[in-house]
């Protein structure tokens, strides 16, 4: 079965801190993967995604992510975190063989704390 | 380029209405799907156009819920009757590939 899982659905970091947003995903099939930002009052904004190229993944606003087949992870980090990045971080995952649907996990909002 | 839009914003109707979500795909992508986020949970799949067929509808829910896709552009998700438990956000995405999707606003639909 097709699965992500975030761990912690709400995180706190102090500005200026490492960012880590942990993901999972269980796929019969090597997956795409993806990390989507929502900002409050906003649609889903992709991040970054990973395709089968490097393994690790930059993407905006200093984001970046590394995929760990043996780990079966897609973790998001941030070496600095910024008030800005307040937000809910959202892991998702595609199969290149369907092609279709998007399964998402459940979703992590980060606090940056003055 | 303009994104993914969605009306209405929110929408607030009582059990046993009707409701019509309207997602308006970016120009040219012949992809778009319906997706829903009950609160709390994780984001999941409703179903697929590609153009104006049905790709995939494996995530709708039941027979209350008809989407649709009008000469293959802007699609309508319906709800008929409405049930509390149908409350949540309604999101649509649209994508010229099948690896990267470009989501929308999304509708906060809150069923009383």
């Amino acid at each position: 079965a097709q699965s992500v899982t975030q761990l912690g659905s709400h995180v706190s970091v102090s500005e200026g801190a490492l960012v880590l947003l942990r993901c999972n995903y269980s796929s019969s099939v090597p997956p795409y993967l993806f990390w989507y930002v929502q900002y409050p009052n906003q649609g889903l904004q992709l991040l970054l995604k990973y395709t089968s190229a490097a393994t690790l993944v930059k993407g905006i606003n200093g984001f970046e992510a590394e995929f760990k087949k043996s780990e079966t992870s897609f973790h998001l980090t941030k070496p600095s975190a910024h008030m800005s990045d307040a937000a809910e971080y959202f892991c998702a995952m595609g199969r290149p063989d369907t092609g279709n649907q998007f399964y998402f996990g459940t979703g992590t909002s980060l606090t940056v704390i003055p | 380029e303009a994104g993914v839009t969605q009306f209405p914003s929110h929408s607030v109707i009582e059990k046993g209405q009707t409701v019509t979500l309207r997602c308006d795909p970016i120009s040219g992508h012949d992809n778009l799907y319906w997706y829903r986020r009950v609160m709390g949970k994780e984001i999941k799949f409703l179903l697929h156009f590609v153009k104006e067929s049905k790709q995939d509808e494996s995530g709708m829910p039941n027979n209350r819920f008809l989407a649709e896709r009008t000469g293959g552009t802007y699609s309508t998700l319906k709800v008929q009757p409405a049930e509390l438990e149908d409350s949540g956000v309604y999101f649509c995405a649209s994508s010229p590939t099948y690896y990267e999707q470009y989501f929308g606003p999304g509708t906060r639909l809150t069923v009383t």
